[in-house]
């Protein structure tokens, strides 16, 4: 079984750039999430995504980050501009769903450095 | 809200010996918890987990965790290490939206 896929690994930009990270989840997924997760610290949620609709949002900066999930399955984070504090390891994760809530499966992630 | 606590940031234990990794966790209801690992680079693989009934589950690699409602902790522990355990452990809580702690790293010395 094909694992959560997540691209690109490693990313450096400088501050005030743009970025995008995508993720495909394992097939038949229904939940998708994002975690922010900064140096030293735990995976933090940022979007949790149910099928193609956004059931969680709270802790996404909305208004630098933005996500999607086009036709319920793959999933771009974009961060438009980025600012020092947001270098951090980006994990995308996926689950069946509540059925077996909390099961996630993690991608490798996304490294972003902003310079 | 929802929230883990993991005391001990560094462990450092030797190749055999016993570990014991500490979580402490705060949730309003019966909580689903979990323990996660992550090697170097890597994303994070599910240890082990725990919903309801038996309070002592059993993971994968040899690991083993205690659910205690009365001290609301779950422990994770193996009875003996070897190099390749030396990792970041995550213990999390919740039930879809998960809320980390902040990792204890474990080092394996010879």
């Amino acid at each position: 079984e094909a694992g959560v896929a997540q691209s690109p690994r490693y990313k450096i930009i400088e501050k005030r750039q743009s970025v995008a990270f995508w993720c495909n989840p394992i097939s038949g997924h229904a939940t998708l999430y994002w975690y922010q997760q900064i140096l030293g610290q735990g995976p933090k949620l940022l979007i949790q995504f149910q099928n193609n609709g956004v059931v969680d949002d709270s802790q996404l900066p909305k208004d630098r980050f933005s996500a999607e999930r086009l036709k319920g399955v793959d999933s771009t984070l974009k961060i438009q501009p980025a600012k020092l504090e947001d270098s951090a390891v980006y994990l995308c994760a996926s689950s069946f769903g509540s059925s077996r809530a909390g099961e996630l499966f993690f991608g490798e992630g996304s490294r972003l450095t902003v310079l | 809200a929802q929230s883990v606590t993991q005391p001990d940031i560094h462990i450092t234990v030797s190749e055999g010996a016993s570990l014991e990794l500490r979580c402490n966790y705060s949730y309003g209801a019966t909580p689903y918890l979990f323990w996660y690992v992550q090697s170097p680079g890597q994303g994070l693989q599910l240890l082990l987990k725990y919903f309801s009934g038996d309070t002592l589950v059993q993971g994968i690699k040899g690991f083993e965790a205690e659910f205690k409602r009365s001290q609301s902790s779950f422990n994770l522990r193996k009875p003996s290490v070897h190099w390749s355990d030396a990792a970041e452990y995550f213990c999390a809580v919740g039930a879809g939206k998960l809320t980390f702690g902040t990792g204890t790293r474990l080092t394996i010395i010879p």
